[in-house]
This record gives C-alpha cells, structure tokens and sequence, in this order.
C-alpha cells in the first residue's frame, strides 16, 4: 500500500516562507502532487513533482527526492488567503490513476 | 478548462433513505471517476474508482451495497448512499483526471451529506 505523513498543523507570519514536509511509502508512483483546500471547498491543484528537483510555480515551489521518499511545498510571501488545508498526494504506477492523498497540513496565517 | 460539476452542494436526509449524488465532467470526457470521503479536519480517503461502462473498483473496507456507484456515460457518475445513517454524514467529492497529462486531475465541489 501507500502512505504518506505530514505535519498536522503550520503557523506562520504574512509575509513569511513556510515548508511543508511530506514523506512517503510507496512501492511506485508516478509523482507527488500538492493540494490547496479551503474550508469546505474542493481540492485545487497546486505543483506536481515527477522527477526529482525543484519545481516553481509563481509563490509555490515543490520539491522531490526519490532517494530520500520525501517532498515538500514551500510558500513564500505568505498572505493570508493562504490559510488553508495543504496535502500532498500519490499517484500510484498502477493503471487506476487513482490519488492517494496525506493527512493534510492545516496552514493558520497570522498578521 | 476541465470542469467537474457536482450536485447537490448540500443534501439533508432522514436515517434510512437514499441519497444520489451526480458528477458530471462538462467539456471533456471522463472515463474515469473518483469517489473521495473526507470527515471534517482530516484528509480525502477514495472510496472507489468509477469506470464507464463496467463496475466500480472499491477500496477495502468501503461497503460496495451501500455506497452504488454508477457510471453510464463518459460524461456522467453517480453515487448513491444506501439506508443512510448519520455515520455517513460527510463531505463527498469526486474526480476526474484530464486528458493524458500526470498532475491533471480536476475535482467536483463536493457534496456536505448530513444524515439526521
């Protein structure tokens, strides 16, 4: 199976770069996706790693290392709209297509 | 872009009685479904992956009698709670992936199911 952890909550400053970690099980996958959600809302689709490396996207960047089963999402320039629920998610090498996801990391921006 | 559009937004049953809940993807077609539960502060658990035209997959551990999962076009699936009970009062989503790329998966808004 697949399982992936990450922190259950991050409290940051507007303004301020926060990392959130996400390490993970898997026997294969794909990629690691990131996804931003809203009290109440649906999941919107934030970064996606397939290899290794950086990804940047305007505010976010994503992070991936195979080696280590680890990714994270960094987001700078913290405003408060970002608080949110953030989670990383599987996509397993099977032909489902189906997403795993994590726990989910509560992010509470403070001014 | 790709849209999933999912309806109702919100559904109050009585314990015992049915409730379907429809997904349908407006400019694309779907092939295949995705059906997510999520309890208030925790994360999106799939309960099953819909296929048009065959049988839904169930993840363990989700009663495929009491969650029927129905996907009769490549533009329409549907889940229906069964003999609802206030257990399985919750947050539906479902899903959909987008063309042939890795990351693109577009989701419904989701359904709040509250069963008194």
């Amino acid at each position: 199976g697949q399982s992936l952890e990450q922190p259950s909550e991050v409290t940051a400053v507007e303004g301020a770069i926060v990392q959130i970690n996400c390490t993970y099980q898997t026997s294969g996958f794909y990629g690691l996706s990131w996804y931003q959600q809203h009290d109440g809302g649906a999941p919107t689709f934030l970064s996606y790693n397939a290899l290794d490396g950086l990804e940047e996207t305007g505010r976010f960047s994503s992070f991936l290392s195979r080696s280590d089963s680890y990714g994270y999402l960094l987001l700078q320039e913290l405003q408060m709209k970002d608080s949110a629920s953030y989670f990383c998610a599987l996509r397993g090498s099977g032909n489902t297509g189906k997403l795993i996801f994590g726990q989910g990391t509560t992010l509470q921006v403070k001014p | 872009g790709a849209v999933v559009s999912q309806h109702p937004s919100w559904v109050i049953c009585k314990s015992g009685t049915s409730v379907k809940i429809e997904c349908r993807s407006l400019d694309f077609q779907a092939t295949t479904m995705f059906w997510y539960r999520q309890f208030p502060k925790q994360s999106l658990m799939l309960m099953a992956t819909s296929n048009e035209g065959s049988k839904a997959t169930y993840e363990q551990g989700v009663e495929k009698d009491k969650f029927l999962i129905n996907h009769a076009s490549l533009t329409l699936s549907t889940l229906t709670v069964t003999s609802a009970h206030p257990e399985d009062s919750s947050f539906y989503i479902c899903s959909a992936r987008v063309a042939a790329t890795n990351y693109g998966y577009t989701f419904g808004s989701g359904t709040r199911l509250t069963v008194v």
